[in-house]
């Protein structure tokens, strides 16, 4: 079953914080975030999984909240390179069911 | 070190042609995945793999094939084109180590038209 993302949509002005929320019906063992810039494939940025800790990258971090199925995509700061379309996927049991999430479109200006 | 590599990146098809998109990886991964992407849908799984000789079906199997006779190589083939299959298509590979921490890398992609 597909994660639900939310928001569709966002637009920032350079330096300005942004979160984007990814949800699932199911008990999740592990949830992934990736970024596809416009006519590219989408680029891995992390993985968080059950059990563990909050990750993050340079000014780019997520959170897994285990307990409501939920993750959250972190961008402080916000560059103009961070402009894309970012997708989750959650896994429900390892190796299994692996699901990617409709997309939030970024768009950062200057 | 190549990563994912997908030929050919463009192609128009006439419908009811035939075509194979050919998935190569060089990181000794175990699992294989064909994903098509269309405006509105993100990506969706058409069939994967988890070892050489192993196949099974995604989301959205129907007209499509595929085969995996070595491991690193993952082959789709459209036996007859349709105007619905125009769509972009990603292959892509995971590392099937229980405590990865790395995620799928995917390939440049294969942007293809049926008309």
């Amino acid at each position: 079953q597909q994660p639900v993302q939310s928001p569709q949509a966002v637009i920032l002005r350079e330096g300005e914080d942004a979160v984007i929320n990814c949800s699932s019906s199911k008990a999740l063992y592990s949830v992934h975030w990736y970024r596809q810039k416009h006519g590219e494939a989408p680029v891995f940025l992390m993985i968080l999984l059950k059990g563990g800790e909050q990750k993050g990258h340079e000014k780019i971090s997520a959170s897994f909240n285990e307990k409501k199925q939920q993750s959250s995509l972190y961008l402080t700061a916000s560059q103009l390179s961070y402009s894309g379309t970012y997708f989750c996927g959650t896994e429900a049991n390892y190796g299994q069911n692996f699901v990617f999430g409709p997309g939030t479109r970024l768009s950062v200006l200057p | 070190n190549a990563g994912v590599t997908q030929t050919p990146k463009f192609r128009v098809l006439k419908t009811g042609q035939s075509m194979t998109l050919l998935c190569a990886q060089d990181m000794n991964h175990e699992y294989m995945y064909w994903y098509r992407q269309d405006p509105g849908m993100g990506l969706r799984l058409i069939h994967y793999s988890v070892g050489e000789g192993t196949t099974a079906k995604g989301e959205v199997p129907d007209g499509y094939n595929v085969s995996r006779l070595k491991k690193q190589n993952f082959l789709l083939g459209l036996e007859s084109a349709a105007p619905s299959q125009t769509s972009v298509y990603f292959c892509a590979s995971i590392d099937s180590d229980r405590g990865r921490n790395y995620g799928y890398t995917f390939g440049s992609g294969t942007r293809l038209t049926v008309v």
